[in-house]
């Protein structure tokens, strides 16, 4: 079985600090693909990264980084000098690599950038 | 490209009404949708596998005969919440997986829709 833990319900922080949100994750495969989502207000799910098993780089597109930890489990994201549009539910999402490739998500985390 | 649409965004209805969600990859071909619903302030859970010409797979303690999921083609997808009650209002959100086979991992979600239950 998969599963998902966002230990992190909710996160506040000021404009320009910079966050990071956890994600641990269990499963039985080897190979596997490990996603975040963002949900804003509006409900929609955007796309933020896919990362594959076999690559453990860490990876960083403009104020987002991501921090794979094969070892421990983990792939965290932070995100650098928050602004206020950053404000959303953030998922972390685990999908195997069979045929059906189901997507198993965490709880997600809440976060809120003050002005 | 890979765009999924949604219809309706939202939706109220009646207590013991049915109502028909439809879930559209508007520029490829999916073999495969799935059926998402979301509670508020709660994560996503899969309802359902949904794969063209054949049965939908629903997951455990998701009411088939409730939750009629039909795909027709390549490009639709329906969810029918039939004798919908209160606690069927959530926000319903389909996703289709990129042509490309089993290699091909991405999952293209739709805006969702929102029913609420009167």
């Amino acid at each position: 079985a998969q599963k998902v833990t966002q230990a992190q319900t909710e996160i506040s922080v000021v404009e320009k600090e910079d966050v990071t949100l956890d994600c641990v994750y269990e499963t039985r495969d080897t190979t596997y693909y490990l996603f975040w989502y963002k949900q804003p207000p509006s409900g929609e799910l955007v796309f933020l990264i896919r990362r594959n098993s076999f690559d453990e780089q860490n990876e960083i597109s403009g104020r987002y980084s991501w921090n794979f930890q094969k070892s421990t489990s983990s792939f965290n994201f932070t995100i650098t000098a928050s602004q206020v549009v950053d404000s959303a539910v953030y998922f972390c999402a685990l999908s195997d690599l069979g045929l059906v490739n189901k997507l198993s998500f965490g709880a997600g985390t809440t976060v809120t950038v003050r002005a | 490209g890979a765009v999924v649409s949604q219809h309706p965004s939202r939706v109220i209805c009646k207590s013991g009404t049915s109502v028909k969600i439809e879930c559209r990859s508007l520029d490829f071909q999916a073999t495969t949708m799935f059926w998402y619903r979301q509670f508020p302030k709660q994560s996503l859970m899969l309802m359902a596998t949904s794969n063209e010409g054949s049965k939908a797979t629903y997951e455990q303690g998701v009411e088939k005969d409730k939750f009629l999921i039909n795909h027709a083609s390549l490009t639709l997808s329906t969810l029918t919440v039939t004798s919908a009650h209160p606690e069927d209002s959530s926000f319903y959100i389909c996703s289709a997986r990129a042509p490309g086979g089993a290699l091909s991992y991405e999952q293209y979600f739709g805006p969702g829709t929102r029913l609420t239950v009167t």
